[in-house]
């Protein structure tokens, strides 16, 4: 069964430090990763996705992630943080199209002035 | 740019009723899910839907739920008896099968459920 670990339940950082936050996954194949993001109140919106390829993929709002097969993880990184960055970041692991994604229990970053 | 939405945004009822949430799906997509998220936790799989049937469904999806497609835009979710337990944000999601988000699945807003 896919599972997916991320080991930091809240982190704070300070607006303009750079910022990873950690995930990590169990899969029997190459597995389909995600990050999403959730501010308050609001829904999952997508930063950025693997599949294949390159290991290192681009996002949206400045994020980035990079795939390691050899530690089983999907760190996800941005050089400088914004106040507007402070929300619930999930990862997830997906098998293919239709089905189900399975979450970590989510990062709840907190940005410093 | 489309998006799902979710109706209502938040739902109150009392133990022992049903409730049927409600999705509309992006137009062209054709895999339709639900997930829920208790307050503090990790978002959940309930159930997948593909071609007017149940493709995966969780433990979770116990014969309480039920989901439908009643015509080519809505996607339900049903409660049959409602439990104190099933208070949470419920989240429609929806993927194409093929083209660039391939495998990528957008959600709605969520509707929260209090049960009372």
């Amino acid at each position: 069964a896919q599972s997916v670990t991320q080991p930091d339940i809240h982190i704070t950082v300070s607006e303009g430090a750079s910022l990873e936050l950690r995930c990590n996954y169990s899969y029997g194949a190459t597995p389909y990763l995600f990050w999403y993001v959730q501010s308050p109140g609001q829904g999952l919106q997508l930063l950025l996705k693997y599949f294949s390829g390159d290991t290192l993929v681009q996002g949206i709002k400045g994020f980035e992630a990079e795939f390691k097969r050899s530690q089983s993880s999907f760190n996800l990184r941005k050089p400088s943080v914004h106040w507007s960055d402070a929300a619930e970041y999930f990862c997830a692991v997906g098998a293919s199209a239709g089905n189900m994604l399975t979450f970590g229990g989510g990062t709840r970053l907190m940005v410093k002035p | 740019e489309p998006e799902v939405t979710q109706t209502p945004s938040h739902q109150v009822t009392q133990m022992g009723q049903e409730v049927i949430l409600r999705c509309v799906p992006i137009s062209n997509h054709l895999y339709f899910y639900w997930y829920r998220q208790i307050l503090g936790q990790k978002v959940e799989f309930l159930v997948s839907f593909y071609n007017n049937e149940i493709s995966e469904k969780s433990e979770i999806f116990d014969d309480q739920f039920s989901v439908e497609r009643p015509d080519g835009s809505n996607f339900t979710l049903k409660i049959r008896s409602t439990k104190l337990e099933d208070s949470a944000m419920y989240f429609c999601a929806s993927s194409p099968d093929s083209g660039k988000n391939y495998n990528e699945q957008f959600f709605g807003p969520g509707t929260r459920l209090t049960v009372l």
